[in-house]
């Protein structure tokens, strides 16, 4: 069966311009969580949605990052104004249940995001 | 602030060695521990999900135990091979608290042959 996809694979953006970064999770997940490595750096967590709700959006680096999960399946994460810091691999994973329920995560192959 | 420490940060060993490698996490507020393997170019892959204060889990050539009172799991890889050059990385699901997970920064094993 299919696994998590996101796309683009790489995007390049000049500073100043916004961002849509799209995950398509395992059909049935219901949860679905977003993540970021900058270089150098370990895997950051940024936001989790289980349905379509997002408990706590306090991982999130700015007010620039929003997120939305629509119809328990494709999510976007939006950064506004990005910045050279936003510069990073953007992972998204889904799981069948919350992590709770212990699931291992199946993670997408990632968004390079480039902010020049 | 949770924190998740995992050593050696990288290791270079040569084919057919044994090698075992650290994750240390809060002993309080324990939940459960995942450990996953991330190849470069590939997504990560989950290889275990540990719950249990003495769990110990196998496969293939990797195995994993868990001490949650002292906030302790080893990966150990037998014989390794350069096929299992990669980053392993654990994550800390804690009982309670806002964040769901938190990652250590990984151990990087490169396997010589």
């Amino acid at each position: 069966g299919a696994g998590v996809s996101q796309s683009p694979s790489n995007k390049v953006t000049e500073k100043g311009k916004d961002v849509e970064l799209r995950c398509d999770p395992i059909s049935g997940h219901t949860a679905l969580y977003w993540y970021r490595q900058r270089l150098g750096q370990g895997l950051e967590f940024l936001i989790y949605f289980q349905g379509n709700s997002a408990p706590d959006k306090s991982g999130l680096p700015s007010d620039r990052f929003s997120a939305e999960r629509t119809g328990e399946s494709v999510s976007t994460l939006t950064i506004q104004r990005t910045q050279q810091e936003d510069s990073a691999v953007y992972l998204c994973a889904s799981s069948v249940e919350n992590l709770q329920a212990r699931d291992e995560q199946f993670f997408g192959p990632g968004t390079r995001l480039t902010v020049l | 602030i949770l924190n998740v420490e995992q050593s050696p940060q990288s290791l270079h060993v040569q084919e057919g060695d044994s090698t075992n490698f650290t994750c240390s996490f809060p002993s309080s507020n324990f939940y459960a521990l995942h450990w996953y393997r991330w190849e470069t170019a590939k997504s990560p892959e989950a290889l275990f999900v540990m719950t249990l204060n003495g769990d110990e889990k196998k496969k293939g050539r990797i195995s994993a135990t868990l001490n949650t009172k002292e906030g302790y799991s080893y990966l150990y890889i037998k014989g390794s091979q350069p096929e299992d050059s990669a980053t392993y990385l654990c994550a800390f699901i804690p009982q309670s608290g806002n964040t769901p997970l938190v990652f250590g920064k990984g151990t990087r094993l490169s396997v010589i042959a």
